[in-house]
């Protein structure tokens, strides 16, 4: 069993709509949790950052944290066709190793 | 911010060749680098952690004599690919053990924009 367990996708939604993007882990040491995004032959930029349960709103971006569940969310409002990439979730211990989700290619439709 | 250069940004090269990628940190000393490889359509997966001035720590399944990790200086840290082979081609991307946070100031890990290799 995989560590991060993220939906592949690929994901199509028409602009403006709301978009949801999950991961699951197994691991309960998980205490750093992190969304990037990639562009096509990109290295990945860091979008949210969150520690412990909670959420956290940047903008259109909220990220939730529930460690109870072992679920983290990503979630995007009023996309727009520059939100076109891949989305992968990241999570680490106290340490600064990462462990990333598949991640989920995400086309948004102008 | 924390600003890491990649080099180079694409290669191709023969099967058998060895390829050097140069990862540095532009502002600030990284005593940690650590090596990720991508495939197509699939998540980075870690192939080993680097610190300054000692050996390089690989991960289960990562052949340390085919991938040769230099850390030499506080700034500076490559990786080569050794007898290079069409299964090697990837994306491969760097990053520090550097965090820091853009909202409240704690730190998070910079990436390089990566490096795609294309062994022929």
């Amino acid at each position: 069993q995989k560590e991060v367990e993220q939906d592949p996708g690929p994901l199509s939604v028409p602009e403006g709509a709301i978009v949801s993007l999950n991961c699951t882990y197994s691991n309960s040491a998980f205490q750093y949790f992190m969304w990037y995004r990639q562009y096509s032959r990109k290295g990945p930029e860091l979008l949210m950052y969150t520690y412990s349960s909670g959420n956290k709103e940047d903008g259109r971006f909220t990220a939730q944290v529930d460690k109870s569940s072992k679920y983290i969310s990503l979630f995007i409002r009023d996309s727009q066709p520059s939100d076109s990439a891949t989305y992968l979730c990241a999570m680490r211990t106290s340490g600064s190793r990462l462990t990333f989700g598949e991640g989920t290619q995400l086309t948004v439709n102008p | 911010g924390a600003v890491v250069s990649q080099h180079p940004s694409w290669v191709i090269c023969k099967s058998g060749t060895s390829v050097k990628i140069e990862c540095r940190s532009l502002d600030f000393q990284a005593t940690t680098m650590f090596w990720y490889r991508q495939f197509p359509k699939q998540s980075l997966m870690l192939m080993a952690t680097s610190n300054e001035g000692s050996k390089a720590t690989y991960e289960q399944g990562v052949e340390k004599d085919k991938f040769l990790i230099n850390h030499a200086s506080l700034t500076l840290s490559t990786l080569t690919v050794t007898s290079a082979h069409p299964e090697d081609s990837s994306f491969y991307i760097c990053t520090t053990g550097v965090e820091r946070d853009y909202t409240s100031g704690a730190n998070v890990l910079t990436f390089g924009a990566g490096s795609r290799l294309t062994v022929l």
